[in-house]
């Protein structure tokens, strides 16, 4: 059965960069039928959509986050990454990773599973 | 500010129907599969309907969406109290191109 599992620091100080990674077990990154994705949840609040890779290489971004997000993917060691710069208070928010079913030809675009969330806070 | 929106809230006692609506436009709902998700509370989203109305592995068919126009819903039958969560709707934007989710509705068990 797949699993995610985010990880990275809890606490980021304001002006600095947030690094998240994301460690798949039970199948691989490399699986072409897939993609691999980052939502965001403000607490209390609703899901936002970052951005997505692909075993390749290939990312693609929520174009509302005006290109703050980047998005990377290590297959030798079955993990992607999210890395955001210059973070302010904003940016305090619980991150998903999830494997992304993409394929914009069949109108088919769902996330599942996910991992189970990782609170950055943002705080000096 | 989500192009899906769903009434923010919906009850019920055990056993009835609810049933919530998710609105869109022709560049999502109108032209896109839609996807349901549930969080129960405290943990992560977990994917209920994906293409309009088919269950994932391990959902009850308890759950069901359904889909017309720029419009779609979903409908819990036999609710049960493990059914309280918030329940979002999502789907591809070709104009925004970017993913996107519903306002998010809370299911309250009476």
């Amino acid at each position: 059965q797949l699993h995610l599992q985010e990880s990275g620091p809890g606490l980021v100080k304001p002006s600095e960069t947030l690094s998240l990674t994301c460690t798949v077990s039970g199948g691989s990154i490399t699986n072409s039928n897939y993609h691999w994705g980052w939502i965001r949840q403000p607490p209390g609040k609703g899901l936002e959509w970052i951005g997505s890779v692909y075993y390749n290489g290939r990312t693609y971004y929520n174009p509302s986050l005006k290109n703050r997000f980047t998005i990377s993917i290590d297959t030798s060691k079955n993990q992607f990454s999210l890395k955001l710069s210059s973070v302010t208070a904003a940016d305090t928010t619980v991150y998903y990773c999830a494997r992304h079913i993409h394929r914009l030809a069949a109108a088919q675009n769902w996330f599942d599973p996910w991992g189970q969330g990782t609170l950055v806070t943002v705080s000096s | 500010q989500s192009v899906l929106t769903q009434t923010p809230s919906a009850s019920g006692t055990p056993g009835q129907r609810v049933t919530i609506s998710c609105s869109g436009s022709s560049s999502n709902i109108g032209s896109n599969n839609v996807n349901w998700y549930q969080q129960l509370p405290g943990t992560a989203p977990k994917l209920l309907i994906y293409s309009n109305n088919q269950w994932p592995s391990g959902v009850p068919d308890r759950f069901s969406g359904s889909k017309s126009g720029t419009s779609a819903s979903l409908a819990i039958s036999g609710l049960q109290s493990e059914d309280e969560a918030d329940y979002y709707c999502a789907a591809w934007d070709d104009s925004l191109n970017r993913y996107v989710f519903g306002t998010g509705t809370k299911v309250t068990v009476l």
